[in-house]
């Protein structure tokens, strides 16, 4: 298994421009997530999918957009990137999301360092 | 905002010494976790702590959990230079089933 795979690692952005950050997990993992980290703020929650078709806004949601189509991918998409977006993103997947199962390590990719101009 | 916050934000120690990190938070929790990261990479996860749980331990590590002062520590025992990295505290919090993570402590261990 690759785990949880992101693309691209690195990328630099004029203001304004749009650019989707891949993800993709072949666990078969139900819930999937996107970060962004930032020096000293530590991990802020962006969006959250439990499951095909079902996503929603996590702690700091604005300027950004997702969906999940398919269980394996979960797709960030940045609508008209600012300066202020500038930050590692992370995505990150777990089995399950329900309260049964609610004692589940997340496992996360290795990061998007994306710098906007 | 936060909910965890560790203590310290940063350690540095020698090779064969212990590191202690603490992490403190706000509301109840279903469980608590603890994450590494070493530099330019993503999280791994450690250990999870359940919260009917008051120590688990894993190899080098011990985690601790006392929900009565909403606090847990992390140990790790005769460190090495490649525990070098930035270790996070995350919890699951009851009724919000998100995880949220802790601003970090970096730790460098010296040879």
């Amino acid at each position: 298994n690759a785990g949880v795979t992101q693309t691209p690692k690195f990328q630099v952005l004029k203001t304004g421009q749009s650019m989707t950050l891949q993800c993709a997990q072949d666990m078969n993992h139900e819930y999937m997530s996107w970060y962004r980290q930032d020096p000293g703020m530590g991990l802020r929650l962006i969006h959250y999918s439990v499951g095909a078709g079902i996503t929603d806004q996590g702690e700091v949601p604005n300027g950004y957009n997702v969906s999940r189509s398919t269980t394996e991918d979960f797709p960030l998409r940045l609508l008209s990137a600012a300066p202020s977006q500038t930050s590692v993103y992370f995505c990150a997947s777990s089995l399950s999301y329900n309260t049964r199962n609610s004692n589940q390590p997340q496992h996360f990719g290795d990061g998007t360092r994306l710098s906007i101009l | 905002s936060q909910q965890g916050e560790e203590d310290p934000q940063a350690l540095s120690i020698q090779e064969g010494e212990n590191a202690t990190m603490n992490c403190s938070y706000k509301t109840s929790i279903n469980n608590l976790q603890w994450y590494r990261q070493n530099s330019g990479r993503g999280l791994v996860h450690l250990i999870l702590i359940r919260s009917n749980e008051r120590e688990k331990h894993s190899g080098r590590l011990r985690v601790t959990l006392d929900t009565s002062k909403k606090s847990s520590s992390l140990l790790i025992t005769a460190s090495r230079a490649a525990d070098t990295a930035s270790y996070f505290c995350a919890t699951k919090n009851t009724g919000f089933q998100k995880l949220v993570f802790g601003t970090g402590t970096r730790l460098l261990v010296s040879p």
